[in-house]
């Protein structure tokens, strides 16, 4: 049973579409955060919640938009995308109180054309 | 502020061969550090961890020592194996008093190749 799932695992779109991905955690834990992976692999954090609250958004344009209808439920909604958009983003899920380890879903491959 | 920094890839090793991958850290407080691997077409799975200084993580032939003098997390394993190909991720999370704040720092990666 898949800790971090994410859907889709593949995404192919249009400059200018909005697209979303969804995120399902069955950890019970906390907290949750998107990450974007570019092509040379780094990664970087866009944003986390913590009980459904916003905690951090890392200068994301606001065309990114989190949702999360409940602890265990992290979407991302992606409006007007542009060619720099592509990337691989990656949900993950942590405890509060833990040692700061996050346990990452397999990924969701974005090709903006 | 909070940074990682690894060294540069690929590393390319024969089978059995000795690895280290340097990864040194800036933080204020005293963060948790980890290694994470990821395997082709896969997330990032959590390989070992260390959560105070002289700590030593270790798991699955690998091992890593948190080295407060020296701010480092170095990645060894004795014998790798080709199953050992993957990007390297050496990250830390920042603390503030006895909570961790609840974002991981990457490195940039270090991509391994192992031949046989």
């Amino acid at each position: 049973d898949t800790a971090v799932s994410q859907t889709p695992k593949y995404l192919v779109t249009q400059m200018g579409n909005d697209k979303s991905i969804k995120c399902e955690q069955n950890l019970g834990h906390d907290t949750m955060y998107w990450y974007k992976q570019d092509s040379k692999k780094f990664l970087k954090i866009m944003f986390s919640y913590n009980n459904k609250e916003l905690i951090i958004n890392e200068t994301v344009p606001n065309r990114f938009s989190p949702k999360s209808p409940d602890k265990a439920h992290l979407n991302l909604h992606i409006n007007s995308l542009e060619l720099g958009d592509s990337a691989v983003y990656f949900c993950a899920s942590s405890q509060d109180g833990g040692t700061g380890e996050l346990f990452f879903g397999e990924g969701s491959r974005l090709t903006v054309l | 502020g909070n940074s990682v920094t690894q060294m540069e890839g690929p590393v390319t090793l024969s089978e059995e061969a000795f690895l280290t991958i340097n990864c040194t850290y800036t933080a204020t407080g005293y963060p948790s550090l980890f290694w994470y691997v990821q395997y082709p077409g896969e997330g990032l799975q959590l390989l070992l961890k260390a959560t105070k200084a002289d700590d030593k993580g270790s798991n699955k032939g690998f091992e890593a020592t948190y080295r407060k003098e020296t701010t480092s997390f170095h990645l060894e394993k004795g014998s790798v194996q080709v199953s050992d190909s993957a990007v390297y991720f050496c990250a830390l999370s920042p603390r503030w008093g006895s909570s961790n704040t609840g974002k991981l720092i990457f490195g940039q990666g270090t991509t391994l190749q192992v031949k046989p």
